[in-house]
C-alpha cells in the first residue's frame, strides 16, 4: 500500500527541548513539504525539498530544521527557538510532473 | 500577495439539502486551485484539481467548478459522512518550480441525519 506516514502521532515537548517528527513516503515522490495547521488558519509552509539533500524555507522555517537524506524520508525538528509549537503539523509529497501534493496523517504537537 | 477566502466559515445543512461552498482567490496568475476534505485529526484527503476558468470535475456528491475570480464546491444531496471540513489551496504561477500552496482557512461542514 503506497502512502504516507507520520510519527508519532501526538508528541509532547518540554521547555528547552528540540523534538523531531518523523515523515516517510513510499509514493517514490521526488518532492516533500512540512506543513503547520492551526485553528482557524490555513495551513502554512515550514520547509521543502525537491531533491535528496536539498531543502528550501517556506513561510514560517524560524525555529525549525528539516534533513533530505534519503528520497522516502523528510523528518522535521521543532528546536527550542520555537517558541509556538503547539500545532498540528502536516507532511506532503508530490511527483515533480504533477501539482497535487498528497499528505500525511499529521502529528499533533503539544507543549508540556 | 497572494491570498485565497472560503465561505462560509461554517455550515450545516440537512440530508439531502444541496449548497455549495465557496473559494474566492487573489493571485497574479493561477497555475492550478485544489480542493481538499479533511476530517478531524486526520491529513487533508486530496478532492480535485482546476487548472482554467470554466472547468469542472465531479466526484459522488461533489462537484467542483472555477472562474477567474473564484471557485465553488457543489455538493448534491449530502449524507451525513459527507461532514469534514473542505480547504481550498491555490497555486500560483509565480510559484515556479516551488510549488507553494496558498490555502484558506476551510469551511466545516456538517450534515444532520
Amino acid at each position: 500500500d503506497g502512502g504516507i506516514t507520520q510519527s508519532p502521532k501526538y508528541l509532547f515537548r518540554k521547555e528547552g527541548q528540540n523534538v523531531t517528527l518523523s515523515c516517510e513516503q513510499n509514493l517514490n515522490h521526488d518532492a516533500m513539504y512540512w506543513y503547520r495547521q492551526d485553528p482557524g488558519q490555513g495551513l502554512r509552509l515550514i520547509y521543502y525539498s525537491q531533491i535528496v539533500n536539498d531543502f528550501q524555507k517556506g513561510d514560517i522555517a524560524e525555529g525549525y530544521s528539516v534533513s533530505r537524506e534519503k528520497k522516502e524520508s523528510f523528518p522535521l525538528t521543532v528546536t527550542s527557538a520555537q517558541k509556538n509549537p503547539t500545532a498540528f503539523y502536516l507532511c506532503a509529497s508530490s511527483t515533480l510532473r504533477e501539482e497535487t501534493q498528497y499528505f500525511g496523517p499529521g502529528t499533533r504537537l503539544l507543549v508540556l | 500577495e497572494d491570498q485565497v477566502t472560503q465561505s462560509p466559515e461554517a455550515l450545516r445543512l440537512q440530508e439531502g439539502e444541496s449548497s455549495s461552498l465557496n473559494c474566492s482567490y487573489t493571485v497574479s496568475g493561477l497555475r492550478g486551485l485544489f480542493w481538499y476534505r479533511q476530517d478531524p485529526g486526520k491529513g487533508p484527503e486530496f478532492l480535485f484539481t482546476l487548472y482554467s476558468a470554466g472547468e469542472e470535475k465531479e466526484k459522488e456528491r461533489l462537484k467542483a467548478t472555477l472562474t477567474k475570480k473564484e471557485s465553488f464546491l457543489h455538493i448534491t444531496a449530502p449524507k451525513p459522512e459527507d461532514s469534514a471540513t473542505y480547504l481550498c489551496a491555490v497555486l500560483p504561477i509565480s510559484s515556479g518550480s516551488a510549488r507553494q500552496l496558498t490555502f484558506g482557512s476551510g469551511t466545516q461542514l456538517t450534515v444532520l441525519p
